[in-house]
């Protein structure tokens, strides 16, 4: 899983209440991705980081904030969790932006109440 | 709308035989990648091809690319039942001096039956 490990693996919580999801790497990759998966919609980008406090918006982020402070961490925030943001949420990681493949870790299942 | 269409959503097929995933797409594309998911993991990469290649092979997958038409697709020869996953493509697109955008198509389920 090139070294990527996200947690929690699950969760369970309820609606307004604050998520945070965290991304671990070990490949001292630059690039790290938070994309979430739903039925119907395939992967969709939520934000994206190219560097320690470098990120940027994906197409997705409303309701959500992203932060880098380490190379190895990047951490998806849901403010106040809304039932729209149940999903299953992947991190990915590449060396570069472009011709590059992704890894991705095995995802968190959020569920919002 | 989707950037790349995955065609078709399911396909059933027995073990040993090919399994012929299509993809299509709406813009001029950087290159075009293929992942595979496993139920409940995440994707794995299997192919990335450039605009300027027409074909590409690992192991007993094939990948063509065919930019004039818009799409590309993904042949699995001798499937087996470990085959057995979602298959997705992913355009990935200059979105303006430095920035890149990697989308993902919907998927295509492959079932391979022993």
């Amino acid at each position: 899983d090139a070294g990527i490990t996200q947690s929690p693996r699950h969760k369970v919580t309820e609606t307004g209440t604050p998520v945070t999801l965290r991304c671990h790497q070990t490949e001292n990759h630059r690039y790290m991705y938070w994309y979430r998966q739903d039925p119907g919609h395939g992967l969709r980008l939520i934000h994206y980081s190219y560097g320690v406090k470098d990120t940027d918006k994906g197409e997705v982020s409303d309701g959500y904030s992203v932060s880098r402070s380490k190379t190895e961490d990047f951490l998806l925030t849901l403010e106040s969790a809304t039932s729209s943001q149940t999903s299953v949420y992947f991190c990915a990681i590449s060396g570069t932006h472009y011709n590059s493949p992704l890894h991705f870790g095995n995802g968190t299942r959020l569920t919002v109440t | 709308s989707q950037q790349g269409e995955e065609d078709p959503q399911a396909l059933s097929i027995q073990e040993g035989e090919n399994a012929t995933m299509n993809c299509s797409y709406k813009t001029s594309i950087n290159n075009l990648q293929w992942y595979r998911q496993n139920s409940g993991r995440g994707l794995v990469h299997l192919i990335l091809i450039r605009s300027n290649e027409r074909e590409k092979h690992s192991g007993r997958l094939r990948v063509t690319l065919d930019t004039s038409k818009k799409s590309s697709s993904l042949l699995i020869t001798a499937s087996r039942a470990a085959d057995t996953a979602s298959y997705f493509c992913a355009t990935e697109l200059n979105s303006g001096g430095s920035n890149y955008k990697l989308t993902f198509g919907k998927g295509t389920l492959l079932t391979v039956n022993p």
